[in-house]
């Protein structure tokens, strides 16, 4: 199983600037996602972070709002840029080990914009 | 389209008793299932999963899972519940010939053990 960090884990951010939250895999692993949870609620999926290209993006979300990179199999970013209010949520990054099935999950980052 | 329903949003049960979290599914070919537990201000915990084999698969913290193909069910159960297993629990699927983001959640469904 993987073992998932993530940065920053809250963070209080005021309107109109942008929060890079990072992902940190202890092994590498074939596949990365970065989700968003309202507290209480189930995940939407915002994308799948591929190595060494463009992420894959789900319907409603856009590369100039989420903004992601993924440089290694170990490591990913997720930008959430121009913030407003609406963003108030928490962020996971999830992972997929060579030979695994389940996805494991870091602890999340909450993200709240005044 | 994989699709995964909880039908229950809350589920109570006394402490020492049995419970069951439902989880009924749709995939268009051999699905892998998963259960997730979120404790509060947690991220999500693997507990168990279903690839193939034997129907009835055991995880972590003493759950287990039953899979189902004819009711396309995976219910979560545990024979005797404990206040630590308050929490918010997840259903998902995978799609065995999918590849990418073909994982679908459930939308949770919360579980209260009562002392």
């Amino acid at each position: 199983s993987a073992v998932i960090s993530q940065k920053p884990s809250r963070d209080i951010c005021q309107r109109g600037t942008s929060l890079t939250i990072q992902c940190q895999v202890d092994s590498q692993v074939t596949m990365m996602f970065w989700y968003r949870q309202q507290p209480g609620q189930s995940l939407t999926l915002i994308a799948t972070a591929n190595q060494g290209s463009e992420a894959t993006y789900e319907s409603g979300f856009v590369i100039d709002k989420f903004p992601i990179s993924r440089p290694n199999l170990t490591f990913s970013t997720l930008t959430v840029s121009n913030m407003s209010p609406e963003d108030s949520s928490i962020y996971l990054c999830s992972a997929v080990g060579t030979g695994d099935w389940e996805q494991f999950f870091g602890p999340g980052t909450r993200l709240t914009v005044l | 389209a994989q699709s995964v329903a909880q039908p229950e949003d809350q589920v109570n049960v006394a402490e020492g008793n049995p419970l069951t979290v439902k989880c009924t599914y749709s995939v268009s070919g051999n699905p892998y299932l998963f259960w997730y537990v979120q404790y509060p201000n947690r991220g999500l915990q693997f507990l168990l999963k279903y690839i193939t084999g034997d129907n009835l698969v055991k995880g972590s913290y003493g759950f287990e899972a039953e899979f189902n193909k004819s009711q396309t069910s995976f219910h979560l159960k545990k024979p005797s519940a404990l206040v630590s297993d308050s929490a918010l629990y997840f259903c998902a699927v995978r799609d065995i010939w999918g590849y990418g983001q073909n994982f679908v959640f459930g939308p949770g469904t919360r579980l209260s053990v009562l002392p």
